[in-house]
This record gives structure tokens, C-alpha cells and sequence, in this order.
């Protein structure tokens, strides 16, 4: 079956440690995004990219960083500067274009 | 900067009982409108995408519509699996090859049986 795939689901840790997390994709999109939802809120931008070795700053990517080496996969690393880190994280994938975007199934991470 | 403001919050109803969800936007210039599902703890669904003032689409007892400033999702006769929280993004003509989206907050909607 196409789609995507977050791992994991549920992450723990505690404050000052790096933290990284998985996205990959098998629907040959170009372009890969990663959102950060909390209660109340709409989702919000981290980072995103629409092709392999590239990728741009969305409206809160301060304290978090990106690769994109692979079609496939987009992982995203949450740092000890990022102030508020507790909070659920989704990817998305689309075709370049006017398109919609398809989500993983997420990945809540807690940081204590 | 792009706004996407949906209303109402959240929205009791009872099973069988229509109702309209409202989502609002400006932007510089709409290339697309999109409409997801989102169940607890899950990732949005897609449901629907809209280009253009006076389109509309449906899909089993949804249908969404867009004018030149809103867009409107009706619920037709809902069932308690219609339960969810509604999500409404824009796609802005920010440049020529970026696709981002705007998200608002989102109506949670409780349907009862």
C-alpha cells in the first residue's frame, strides 16, 4: 500500500537531548513537508522541501532542523533549542503543484 | 500574510441535524482550497479541493463550496462517524514555485446519536 509512514508513534525525552524524527514516503512525491499541531492551534509550518537536497524554513523552524538526502525520506531533528518541544508532529507529502498534501499518521513527542 | 479563520470552534449535533462549517481566508491570491478530516490522535485526511469562486464538490453527506472569501462545508443528515474535527488550508500565490498551505484551527464537530 502507498503512503506514509511516521516513526514512532509516541516519543519521550528528557530536556537538552537531541531528537530525531522519521518520515518516509512511497507515493513518488516531490515534495515533503513536516507541521507541528498543538491543541487549539492550526497546524504550523516547520520546514519543507520540493526536492531532493533542498529545503526551505516554514513559519517555525527555529530550534529544529532537516535533511532531505532521499526522495523518500524527510526526517526531522528537534534540538535542545527549541523552547517548547512537547507537542504532536506530522509530515506530509504531495506531488509538486497545486496539490493536496497527504499526512502521515503523526509522531507525539513529550519532553520533560 | 495569509489568514485562514474557521468558525464555528466547535459544533453539537444531533444525529440527522444539517449544519454549515465556515472557513474564511485572505490572501494574496488563492490557487487552491482544501478541506481535511482529522480523527484524535491521527493525521488529517484529505476531502476535498477547490480552485475556483462558484466550484463545489461532495462527497457522501459532505459537500464543500467556495466564493471569492469563504469557503462553507455542509454536513447533510450526519451520523455519529461524522464526528471529527475539520480542517480548512488555503494555497496562496506566495511564488511562483512555492506550494505551502495556511491551516486554520479547525471545527471539531460531535454528532449524537
Amino acid at each position: 500500500d502507498g503512503g506514509i509512514t511516521q516513526s514512532p508513534k509516541y516519543l519521550f525525552r528528557k530536556e537538552g537531548q537531541n531528537v530525531t524524527l522519521s518520515c518516509e514516503q512511497n507515493l513518488n512525491h516531490d515534495a515533503m513537508y513536516w507541521y507541528r499541531q498543538d491543541p487549539g492551534q492550526g497546524l504550523r509550518l516547520i520546514y519543507y522541501s520540493q526536492i531532493v537536497n533542498d529545503f526551505q524554513k516554514g513559519d517555525i523552524a527555529e530550534g529544529y532542523s532537516v535533511s532531505r538526502e532521499k526522495k523518500e525520506s524527510f526526517p526531522l531533528t528537534v534540538t535542545s533549542a527549541q523552547k517548547n518541544p512537547t507537542a504532536f508532529y506530522l509530515c506530509a507529502s504531495s506531488r509538486a503543484g497545486v496539490y493536496e498534501q497527504y499526512f502521515g499518521p503523526g509522531t507525539r513527542l513529550t519532553v520533560t | 500574510e495569509d489568514q485562514v479563520t474557521q468558525s464555528p470552534e466547535a459544533l453539537r449535533l444531533q444525529e440527522g441535524e444539517s449544519s454549515s462549517l465556515n472557513c474564511s481566508y485572505t490572501v494574496s491570491g488563492l490557487r487552491g482550497l482544501f478541506w481535511y478530516r482529522q480523527d484524535p490522535g491521527k493525521g488529517p485526511e484529505f476531502l476535498f479541493t477547490l480552485y475556483s469562486a462558484g466550484e463545489e464538490k461532495e462527497k457522501e453527506r459532505l459537500k464543500a463550496t467556495l466564493t471569492k472569501k469563504e469557503s462553507f462545508l455542509h454536513i447533510t443528515a450526519p451520523k455519529p462517524e461524522d464526528s471529527a474535527t475539520y480542517l480548512c488550508a488555503v494555497q496562496a500565490v506566495a511564488g511562483s514555485n512555492d506550494y505551502k498551505l495556511s491551516f486554520g484551527a479547525g471545527t471539531t464537530v460531535t454528532v449524537r446519536a
